[in-house]
């Protein structure tokens, strides 16, 4: 039973576009949330973290959660080429300190 | 750069070998998770350490085992290798206090022939 859902993609995006990525879970006593970029070859490097429903923002990237609906998306505005990475979606269970992630979305942006 | 780091940086072993991994966490974080990532999936969660105690445990077998030192540093041991065991092995620590936020190391890749 896979717990942490993400399109693998690849999604394509025009540079100075909004990039939306998004990432379904299945255990609802999760309680944190983050998204990790991973360029190829290299370790996940944290983006955002987000913890109540709603969006929070940082520079160019919102993070959105609906617990509700079990959904966490990453909006990236002003997509430019050097976002072009894999994006993983990462959930902490309550309870439990580890992280469970998704496969990761490849997202390519062209100039 | 987390502060974390992790050495080797690649690693090649034959099968039935054994491996020693290594990661000195960032200063100030007493919490160390080590992770599997195989090519093309998610990290994996091996087993996390707290205070030089194993407190949980992935879905992999005994042969991966780990130990934390008191300065917080980590090894990951992994006895009898199987091909399966390529991947990259990534070493997170966590600050403490009620964050939950974890900071990567570099990764160590290593190839099983």
């Amino acid at each position: 039973q896979k717990e942490v859902e993400q399109n693998s993609g690849p999604l394509s995006v025009p540079e100075g576009a909004i990039a939306s990525l998004n990432c379904t879970y299945s255990d609802r006593g999760s309680q944190s949330f983050f998204w990790y970029r991973q360029y190829s070859g290299k370790s996940p490097e944290l983006i955002m973290f987000i913890y109540s429903n709603g969006d929070k923002e940082d520079g160019r990237f919102t993070a959105q959660l609906n617990k509700a609906s079990q959904y966490v998306s990453l909006l990236i505005r002003d997509s430019q080429p050097s976002d072009s990475a894999t994006y993983l979606c990462a959930v902490n269970i309550r309870g439990y300190s580890t992280l469970t992630f998704g496969k990761g979305t490849m997202l390519l942006v062209s100039p | 750069e987390t502060g974390v780091t992790q050495s080797p940086t690649h690693l090649i072993k034959t099968r039935g070998q054994q491996v020693t991994l290594r990661c000195s966490s960032q200063s100030g974080h007493n919490t160390v998770s080590w992770y599997q990532q195989a090519l093309g999936q998610g990290p994996q969660f091996i087993f996390q350490y707290y205070r030089e105690e194993e407190n949980g445990r992935g879905n992999f077998p005994p042969r991966f085992s780990g130990l934390q030192f008191p300065n917080y540093s980590s090894e990951l041991n992994v006895n009898a290798l199987e091909l399966d065991d390529s991947a990259l092995y990534l070493c997170a620590s966590r600050p403490q206090g009620p964050q939950e936020t974890q900071y990567f190391g570099p990764g160590t890749r290593l190839l099983v022939l």
